[in-house]
């Protein structure tokens, strides 16, 4: 169990670029997810992967964001045309997939700085 | 729509002193239930869960929590605090059906005097 790995760990950038974090997920984990939280408050979600499938995005992804989770292991999250809002800690997640009450377990997350 | 109030936004305590975090859920049925640990700059730890039985749960590092369901309240303990233990504790909620996905709190900043 080699935890949830993130990457970057910080990533800067000029507002109208795109950018792209990927999340590698503990090996055995069906689920995937990923929360944005600003500062001084909690994670917030905002898509959910069960193995390759995007079973539910939150009103919170707008059109700019995008998520894959194409062969069931890693997941990229990609923002196009960054905005100075988008500036936050992105999180991962994995799980089990059996039932709603596993433990998630996080990564350290990617935080995004929006010049 | 389920949610989460920590009415606590920062706790100071002493190192040795009892500790409680409160948290509220709003949900009509028992949801799942966490508390999740945060450090600057890391992701989040499990620290402890609630899912069905003894409502009384133990956690890692010496924390345990009560779930109340007359009360809808899952608070955090610990009867003696180390200076360690200073971070952002954040409650959580799932409920069935939502696939998992967790609802969080705004959290609670615990400072530690020495």
């Amino acid at each position: 169990d080699t935890g949830v790995s993130q990457d970057p760990r910080h990533k800067i950038t000029k507002r109208g670029q795109n950018v792209t974090f990927r999340c590698d997920p503990i090996s055995e984990h069906n689920r995937l997810y990923w929360y944005r939280q600003t500062l001084g408050q909690g994670p917030e979600f905002l898509t959910y992967f069960q193995n390759e499938a995007q079973l539910e995005k939150s009103r919170l992804l707008s059109d700019r964001f995008s998520a894959e989770r194409p062969k069931g292991s890693f997941s990229t999250l990609e923002i196009q045309r960054t905005e100075q809002g988008d500036s936050a800690m992105y999180l991962c997640a994995s799980s089990l997939g059996q039932g709603d009450n596993q433990p998630q377990h996080f990564g350290d997350g990617t935080r995004l700085s929006i010049l | 729509a389920q949610s989460v109030t920590q009415p606590d936004i920062h706790i100071t305590v002493s190192e040795g002193a009892s500790l409680e975090l409160r948290c509220n859920y709003s949900y009509g049925a028992t949801p799942y239930l966490f508390w999740y640990v945060q450090s600057p700059g890391q992701g989040l730890q499990l620290l402890l869960k609630y899912f069905s039985g003894d409502t009384l749960v133990q956690g890692i590092k010496g924390f345990e929590a009560e779930f109340k369901r007359s009360q809808s309240s899952f608070n955090l303990r610990k009867p003696s605090v180390h200076w360690s233990d200073a971070a952002e504790y954040f409650c959580a909620v799932s409920i069935t059906g939502g696939g998992n996905k967790l609802t969080f709190g705004t959290g609670t900043q615990l400072k530690v005097e020495l």
